[in-house]
Formats: C-alpha cells, sequence, structure tokens
C-alpha cells in the first residue's frame, strides 16, 4: 500500500496573495493530479503530470501554476489568491493497472 | 470530449430502501474504464467500484454495478441502504487513462 500527504491541511491567505499547497505520494506511480473541489461544481481538474518535469493544464489551469521536481512530489501555487474564494484541493495519483486515481486527504483553503 | 451525467444531485431515502443512483456517459472509444468513488464528510474521495468489462456486475462493500456500454450506463445500486452510506458519490470515466472525467456528483442521505 501507500499513502499521500497534503500540506498544510488548511491555508489561509490574504487577497492576491501567492500560496503554495504541496503533495507527497509513496505509491511510486509516474502521474499525479491536482483537483479543486467547490461545493455544488463536483471535481475539476487543475493540473496533471505524467512524469517527473512534466507538466499538463486541466480544464482550471489559469491562475495557477504547478511544479514537479521529484517523482514523489507535486506542489501547486495559487498564483494571486481571490478573495472570499473557499475551495478544496485535492492531490490525486494514479495506479499503473485499472487507472484508478487515489487521493489525498486535501487542503482548504480560505481567502479573506 | 468524454463527459458523465449524473442526473440526481441529491437523493433522499429511508434506511432498508434500494439505492439507485444513476450515471450514463459518453466518449467515442470503445474501451472506457468506469469508476464510482464514495466521499464522506470532511473526508476525500474513496474508490468503490471499477469496471471495463461490457455487462459484467462488479460487487464492493454491497454496492453493485454493471457497465453497458449498449447504453453507455453504470448505475450504482445495492439493496438496503444503511444510514452510513450517506456521502456524495461521483461517477468517473477514463477512456485515454489519463485523465478522469468525473460527473457533478450525486449527495446521498439515508434517514432513519
Amino acid at each position: 500500500g501507500g499513502i499521500i500527504t497534503q500540506t498544510p491541511k488548511f491555508l489561509i491567505g490574504q487577497e492576491g496573495q501567492k500560496l503554495t499547497l504541496k503533495c507527497q505520494q509513496n505509491f511510486n506511480h509516474d502521474t499525479m493530479y491536482w483537483y479543486r473541489q467547490d461545493s455544488g461544481k463536483g471535481l475539476r481538474l487543475i493540473y496533471y503530470s505524467i512524469t517527473e518535469n512534466d507538466l499538463q493544464k486541466g480544464d482550471l489551469s489559469e491562475g495557477y501554476d504547478a511544479s514537479r521536481e521529484k517523482k514523489s512530489s507535486f506542489s501547486l501555487t495559487v498564483t494571486s489568491a481571490q478573495k472570499n474564494e473557499m475551495a478544496v484541493f485535492l492531490c490525486a495519483s494514479r495506479g499503473t493497472v485499472y487507472a484508478e486515481q487515489f487521493f489525498g486527504p486535501g487542503t482548504r483553503l480560505t481567502v479573506l | 470530449g468524454d463527459s458523465v451525467t449524473q442526473t440526481e444531485g441529491l437523493v433522499t431515502l429511508t434506511e432498508g430502501l434500494p439505492v439507485m443512483l444513476n450515471c450514463t456517459y459518453q466518449t467515442i472509444y470503445s474501451n472506457p474504464f468506469l469508476f464510482w468513488y464514495v466521499q464522506h464528510l470532511n473526508e476525500s474521495p474513496r474508490l468503490l467500484l471499477k469496471s471495463f468489462t461490457d455487462n459484467k456486475r462488479t460487487e464492493h462493500q454491497g454496492f453493485h454495478a454493471t457497465l453497458h456500454k449498449s447504453s453507455s450506463s453504470f448505475h450504482l445500486q445495492k439493496s438496503s441502504a444503511q444510514l452510513s452510506d450517506s456521502a456524495l458519490y461521483y461517477c468517473a470515466l477514463t477512456s485515454s487513462g489519463q485523465k478522469l472525467v468525473f460527473g457533478q456528483g450525486t449527495i446521498l442521505k439515508v434517514y432513519l
């Protein structure tokens, strides 16, 4: 088995601030993902990476940057936090057999 | 592109009654993988079921679903709802293996 960890668990920022979220996995999976989850809007893909140093934009990449410097880690940066923004950011990695994704516990963002 | 439709945003049931959550999909690929994820309150999504075999029932933790390619459906069922089944359920599809396309989600609330 393996585990995905996300830090921090809670993130409070100010409007306009640059904020970074981190994700680590020890499954040794190649592909990792960042999703945003808003109440009532399902899961929206922000970025994904199929290998170290690879980045692929998802449907919601505007306003975000990502970085995959190591196979085990994948970071997401909110380039300019929007006032009253509240969402949960979920990191995931993809299994090798059935392409199922395993999710981390999430980072809950609040922007004041 | 690929899409997944979950027609019910909210399903409310009395404990002991059968559960059926609808999922239909669209893809041009003939061999999609379909998934059901469950997300309990303050937790992250967890894989519940997966299938890529036409007309074969797949079961896990009392839930079951059958992929029907003829009708592009993968409905989630359970014979008897329990209070602990109350959660958010996502149907998801991958045809490329790289990206999952999620439905909007169905909240299941089970009452005494």
